[in-house]
């Protein structure tokens, strides 16, 4: 079946330090794949998306490119800051069925001054 | 606002007891997901609703669980006789889609709703 693995947390940095996060996928077909945000108290939130291979999806400063070859769809920002800190999921969501969506566990994030 | 809205957002009961939760859709989504996040973990899949009709549930829904979507518009989540390891975020979901075809439209997710078994 569908699947997704992130790295595990936390992930600690100071500001403006670079952001990797680690996200590889299991999947028949051609999935979508997304990253979720969560802010603390909040709601997910859609942070970016690609919807087939080689797109890069962007936002807010984060970026990840959709690795078909490796099945990779890891997340990258050149320079965190504090109000960054939230935990960070990757998902992916089949093209075929009903298109729900199948997430990792979660990566946390704490950006100190 | 006009967000996917849930209700209560936090639930707290003891074990044996019945709980039903709600979840307001954005007004034209036709589609609508529950999912639940244990702590430390992502949201799980539970079920998915097309208008009104069930069309996908989890083998995570146990015969204790049922939801519904009378009308297409808001649906509710039963857990009957409620255990601890019931415990955990309910998460709700809504987008729009062609009735059997593919949607890449974005799922917009509720505030979610925080269920607490003692």
């Amino acid at each position: 079946g569908n699947s997704v693995t992130q790295m595990e947390g936390p992930v600690t940095l100071s500001e403006e330090a670079f952001l990797t996060i680690n996200c590889t996928y299991t999947a028949t077909g051609y999935p979508s794949l997304f990253w979720y945000v969560q802010y603390p108290g909040e709601g997910l939130q859609l942070l970016l998306k690609a919807t087939k291979a080689d797109d890069k999806g962007s936002n807010k400063g984060f970026e990840a490119t959709y690795r078909k070859e490796t099945t990779s769809f890891h997340l990258e920002k050149g320079s965190v800051q504090v109000s960054d800190s939230a935990v960070y999921f990757c998902a992916l969501r089949s093209y075929t069925g009903f298109q729900k969506l199948v997430f990792g566990t979660g990566t946390r994030l704490l950006v100190s001054p | 606002d006009t967000g996917v809205s849930q209700d209560p957002r936090h639930k707290i009961t003891k074990r044996g007891q019945n709980v039903t939760f709600r979840c307001d859709p954005i007004s034209e989504h036709n589609r609508l997901y529950w999912y639940r996040q244990t702590l430390g973990q992502g949201p799980e899949f539970l079920t998915y609703f097309q208008n009104e009709a069930q069309l996908e549930k989890s083998r995570l829904l146990s015969d204790r669980f049922s939801a519904e979507r009378p009308k297409g518009s808001f649906s509710t989540l039963e857990i009957q006789r409620t255990e601890q390891g019931d415990s955990a975020m309910y998460l709700c979901a809504s987008t729009i889609g062609l009735a059997g075809g593919s949607s890449y439209n974005e799922q917009f997710f509720g505030p979610g709703t925080r269920l607490t078994v003692l």
